[in-house]
């Protein structure tokens, strides 16, 4: 049963691109979850998405980042005009229910130029 | 709001000995769950261990051990034996089902 799985695992941006952040969730895996590292931090929660909808984003900044999990294929972090502080790695996680155990996918490390 | 800490940046321990790493954690909901994840230097979260809050008996895996104190707000990771391969950052983290809340962590350096 393979893991989670993101892409691409790093990913290099200038200021005012688009970044684009893809998570595959483990087989059976119905809820994915969204979380920012920054440098000599902890993970900070961003939000939380079951198929096609989105159960929590209070910690999704409200403007330029989006994400969406559709109904086929993976969950996207969709990040706009990107800025040096958007500069982190990007964690993803799934969990087969509400309330079971989270597994994170290797991260995507993020740098803005 | 949920906050958790870790109180220790920094901990080492000697190869074959017992470490603790400390956490507290602060919550108004009844019903949650408490882990420990492992970030080695690949930067991978790899789960430690995990403990439901409404039960009383402390979650042990193999080396690693937790001390649950409920009402204390205090979950505690034990790692016995300790081996070179332990060597990582440690992060404490609260969840309600919705999203985990993470400490700081702490870095863990095993001296051979």
């Amino acid at each position: 049963n393979a893991g989670v799985m993101q892409n691409p695992r790093h990913l290099v941006r200038r200021r005012g691109q688009e970044a684009r952040l893809r998570c595959s969730p483990m087989k059976g895996h119905s809820h994915v979850y969204w979380y920012r590292q920054l440098p000599e931090e902890g993970l900070k929660f961003m939000v939380y998405l079951q198929k096609e909808n989105i159960i929590d984003e209070s910690g999704m900044p409200k403007e330029r980042f989006s994400a969406e999990f559709p109904k086929e294929g993976p969950s996207i972090l969709r990040i706009q005009q990107v800025v040096r502080g958007d500069s982190a790695a990007y964690f993803c996680a799934s969990s087969p229910d509400i309330q079971e155990t989270q597994y994170f996918g290797p991260g995507t490390r993020l740098l803005v130029l | 709001a949920q906050t958790v800490t870790q109180s220790q940046p920094e901990m080492s321990v000697q190869e074959a000995e017992t470490v603790t790493l400390s956490c507290t954690y602060d919550t108004s909901e009844s019903d949650y769950y408490l882990f420990w994840y492992k970030q080695p230097p690949s930067r991978q979260m790899i789960l430690v261990i995990r403990q439901e809050a409404y039960k009383q008996q402390n979650a042990t895996e193999n080396r690693f051990s937790v001390n649950f104190q409920k009402a204390a707000k205090s979950f505690s990771l034990k790692i016995s034996d300790s081996q070179l391969g332990d060597a990582a950052m440690y992060f404490c983290a609260w969840g309600n089902g919705n999203k985990l809340v993470f400490g700081a962590g702490t870095i863990l350096r095993v001296k051979s």
